[in-house]
């Protein structure tokens, strides 16, 4: 089993439209979660940490289910400029260093 | 400023050369990171340097050799390289702080491609 899974996608929306993604995790030890979202050809770029309590930046809500191992990603009212992939990003920091594990991601498309 | 940089940009090169990538943040961050990503699929993680120290090597070629020369400067040695190396190199820095919400922050990467 991989240590973070993403739905496979591509998801092809609507402007306009609501999107959830989901994301899942494997290690218990687990400490921090992120979403990057990553535009083709360039470097991700964090979109949120995620919390425990959820939390929400204008257009964008995360939640986080520590006892599911479970990550989402809410998007509502797409626009175009959305378009990206978007990495589920799970920290598994030991002694050793830090260990940021990604997810396969999900190709997003909002069409006009 | 949460900027991280990299250079070159771009980087054509053939199997006998050797060429260095760099990598600079000047955030105060004392973990780096270097990543290869290939064309439609996640960062695979290749090194860990925490407080200029390789804390995570996962499994690289010898190839390929990091160097940090101190905490704001990460390099990856490139030497013999096969085509199949050619990829996105991404460096990342973070603040590595335990038990906390550490975030990592990527330069735009180097775009190499080996002949």
């Amino acid at each position: 089993r991989k240590e973070v899974e993403q739905d496979p996608g591509p998801f092809n929306v609507p402007e306009g439209a609501t999107v959830a993604f989901n994301c899942t995790y494997s290690n218990s030890a687990s400490q921090s979660f992120f979403w990057y979202r990553q535009d083709c050809r360039k470097e991700p770029k964090l979109l949120m940490s995620v919390y425990s309590s959820g939390n929400e930046d204008g257009r964008f809500t995360a939640q986080l289910n520590r006892a599911s191992q479970y990550i989402s990603l809410l998007i509502r009212d797409s626009k175009l400029s959305d378009s990206a992939t978007y990495l589920c990003v799970v920290n598994i920091a030991g002694n050793y260093g830090q260990n940021f594990v990604f997810g396969p991601g999900t190709r997003l498309s909002v069409l006009p | 400023d949460t900027e991280v940089t990299q250079t070159p940009k771009h980087l054509v090169m053939g199997m006998t050369n050797k060429k260095s990538l760099k990598c600079e943040q000047h955030m105060g961050h004392r973990a780096m990171y270097w990543y290869k990503q290939k064309a439609k699929k996640p960062p695979e993680l290749m090194f860990v340097y925490s407080y200029e120290k390789l804390s995570i090597n996962e499994s690289v070629p010898s190839r390929f050799s990091p160097e940090c020369p101190n905490s704001s400067l990460l390099n990856l040695h490139l030497h013999a390289l096969q085509p199949e190396d050619s990829a996105l190199y991404l460096c990342a820095s973070s603040h590595f702080a335990t038990g906390s919400t550490d975030t990592q922050y990527f330069g735009p990467g180097t775009r190499l491609t080996v002949l």
